[in-house]
């Protein structure tokens, strides 16, 4: 069975700062891998996607994510958070048939000034 | 183009009453998906529909959980009996034929209230 670990429920960064969010699957097939950034009342968006190919995605409002298989990881990053970002994030492991998505449980940023 | 859109945004019912909730998916995606979010359980997948073919309600929590799609487009998400845990942000999603893997895009949600 797919299942994903997000390390860390609350995050805090400067404004400025580096944005670090973890991410930990598990999948007996080869991985799809997605980040989702909900803000305040609002659905889920896309940041990223790995498929396939290059392990560094590089997303939408500067945020990319590596694909390490060896250390089973996702982690997102932004080399310089902005008060914009500040969000819940969330990693996802999809079905390979379906597209059913399996969430890990968010990790909510702050951003100071 | 328009997004996914849900209907209600809001919903407080008293526990014990049936809901419905609508989802109208973007145009062309024959993929459609329901999941919830709550507070204890996170964000859940519930239910799938991809064209004609049967969905996949292997993550419905209970029998009072029921979804139909009509016509390949509009889907409602029907709770009878409503429970206090049934109290969630439902919320639907859709994409094009799914294997890619293609993205899907989210509606906005119902948030669902049982008193």
């Amino acid at each position: 069975a797919q299942s994903v670990t997000q390390l860390g429920s609350h995050v805090s960064v400067s404004e400025g700062a580096l944005v670090l969010l973890r991410c930990n699957y598990s999948s007996s097939v080869p991985p799809y891998l997605f980040w989702y950034v909900q803000y305040p009342n609002q659905g889920l968006q896309l940041l990223l996607k790995y498929t396939t190919g290059a392990t560094l995605v590089k997303g939408i409002n500067g945020f990319e994510a590596e694909f390490k298989k060896s250390e089973t990881s996702f982690h997102l990053t932004k080399p310089s958070a902005h008060m914009s970002d500040a969000a819940e994030y969330f990693c996802a492991v999809s079905d390979h048939n379906t597209d059913k998505l399996i969430f890990g449980t968010g990790t909510r940023l702050q951003v100071f000034p | 183009g328009a997004g996914v859109s849900q209907s209600p945004s809001n919903k407080v019912t008293e526990k014990g009453k049936d809901v419905e909730l609508r989802c109208d998916p973007i145009s062309g995606h024959t993929a459609l998906y329901w999941y919830r979010q709550s507070l204890g359980q996170g964000l859940e997948f519930l239910i799938y529909f991809q064209g004609n073919s049967a969905p996949d309600k292997s993550g419905l929590p209970s029998d009072r959980f029921s979804a139909e799609r009509t016509g390949g487009s509009v889907s409602t998400l029907t709770i009878q009996r409503t429970q206090q845990e049934d109290s969630a942000v439902y919320l639907c999603a859709s994409s094009l034929a799914p294997g890619g893997p293609e993205t899907q895009y989210f509606g906005p949600g119902t948030r669902l209230l049982v008193l």
